[in-house]
């Protein structure tokens, strides 16, 4: 199974807004509203961010959002701030025996 | 508020199986809303997700490393494990164990993760 395809880096001042996309196949991200994003800050486990392509766990920022579009799902975080700085993975279900991440995004706040 | 916890050796020689156990606390591993995951992370790259068991026992497995990897759990001391046989270098790497929402399959509780080297 293929990794989802995610930019290496993407950056942004404090303030700002960015956007980061993850691009799958129709048998994953184009089939399956179950797309979640995690934030990894360096030497931690990861934390959930959103799930079902959109819906945000109680005690995340409403900072975060997520989209889809197609085969393309997207995290946007808005009103960027320093403590933001990460890395972040898509996942995708797409059946029994295929959970696929993606490769990640590193987040860097200028 | 559920912990999860990795435990295991750290250093593995090449060839030999890799085990590691998560130990979950303040919730059970019995519950039928959850699946139980393992998820790796070589040093310095993403992360792969390894395979997930039920309370059931059933079992679903990345068909990367599947044939050399068996998931089990043990209800009665409320943890699971991983086992991979055969490791090689490629096999170093952090590993966490997670609780992953069966509707939803996000992974919204995680281990710290504990870090595995294999070499001689």
């Amino acid at each position: 199974q293929s990794a989802l395809t995610q930019p290496a880096s993407v950056s942004g001042s404090p303030g700002q807004s960015i956007t980061i996309s993850c691009t799958g196949t129709s048998s994953d991200v184009g089939t399956y509203n179950l797309v979640s994003w995690y934030q990894q800050h360096p030497g931690k486990a990861p934390k959930l961010m959103i799930y079902e392509d959109t819906q945000r766990p109680s005690g995340v920022s409403n900072r975060f959002s997520g989209s889809k579009s197609g085969n393309t799902a997207t995290l946007t975080i808005s009103g960027l701030q320093a403590e933001d700085e990460a890395d972040y993975y898509c996942f995708s279900y797409a059946g029994s025996t295929t959970w696929v991440f993606g490769g990640g995004t590193k987040l860097t706040v200028l | 508020q559920v912990q999860l916890q990795e435990s295991g050796p750290g250093l593995v020689k090449p060839s030999e199986t890799l085990s590691l156990t998560c130990s979950v606390s303040g919730g059970s591993v019995s519950s039928g809303n959850y699946y139980w995951s393992w998820v790796r992370q070589p040093p310095g790259k993403g992360l792969e997700w390894i395979g997930c068991i039920y309370h059931t026992g059933s079992t679903n497995y990345n068909p990367s490393p599947k044939s050399r990897v068996t998931i089990s759990v043990d209800t009665s001391k409320n943890q699971f494990s991983l086992n991979l046989s055969s490791v090689t270098a490629a096999d170093t790497a952090v590993y966490y164990c997670a609780r992953v929402v069966v509707p939803t399959k996000a992974f919204d509780m995680w281990g710290q993760g504990t870090m595995v080297t294999v070499s001689s």
